[in-house]
């Protein structure tokens, strides 16, 4: 198993533009999630999705789109990048607390991002 | 979700014990502790989880009081590669928004 991958690892953005973060986990996890990290910080939940074709909002979501049409991919989209944006995303996933015990979430190494 | 307070740093000497303290008084009984290390940059990586009893795997174990409102993670034998900031979590499983809260961590060096 590759676990959870995402790409790119780094990325430089100029305000105004628009990216798509990807992540793929191949553990056929139910449970995905993005998370922002900030200079000297914990991990902020941006956004969650319990299974395919369902998403929710996180912490601090704004700014901030996903979709979630496979069980496999939860992209991560930024419609219009803001220099706030900068940061280190990390996704993650798990099997669902329903009926599935209560397993852990796999991080990937994330995505560097910068917005100038 | 509860909240979990640590001290923001510790040292401790490779090959000792690294026993490392987590408050979490106003954890409920359907809350589970978790903790999770992020070394360097990289993602957080799990280590260890328990609700009432201790529980111990190959990276460490988990010790959580009587009344639940503190628990101690403890790396036996901790070495340089251990040097990290360690995360204690508290969360409820079930009905399916599995949301871990961070709070800023601590920052554990391991000293040659």
């Amino acid at each position: 198993n590759a676990g959870v991958t995402q790409t790119p690892k780094f990325q430089v953005l100029k305000t105004g533009q628009s990216m798509t973060l990807q992540c793929a986990q191949d553990m056929n996890h139910e449970y995905m999630s993005w998370y922002r990290q900030d200079p000297g910080m914990g991990l902020r939940l941006i956004h969650y999705s319990v299974g395919a074709g369902i998403t929710d909002q996180g912490e601090v979501p704004n700014g901030y789109n996903v979709s979630r049409s496979t069980t496999e991919d939860f992209p991560l989209r930024l419609l219009s990048a803001a220099p706030s944006q900068t940061s280190v995303y990390f996704c993650a996933s798990s099997y669902s607390g329903q009926g599935g015990g209560r397993q852990p979430q796999h991080f990937g190494d994330g995505t560097r991002l910068s917005i100038l | 979700d509860a909240k979990t307070t640590q001290p923001p740093s510790m040292d401790c000497a490779e090959g000792r014990a690294a026993n490392l303290p987590c408050n979490h008084s106003t954890i409920s009984g359907n809350e589970y502790v978790y903790w999770y290390r992020q070394i360097h940059s990289q993602g957080p990586q799990y280590i260890i989880h328990g609700l009432k009893n201790n529980e111990t795997n190959e990276m460490a174990s988990l010790i959580i009081t009587e009344d639940r409102k503190s628990s101690t993670l403890i790396l036996p034998h901790a070495t340089l590669r251990d040097t990290a900031v360690y995360y204690c979590i508290v969360i409820v499983w079930g009905g399916g928004s599995e949301k871990l809260v961070f709070g800023k961590g601590m920052k554990l060096t391991v000293n040659p």
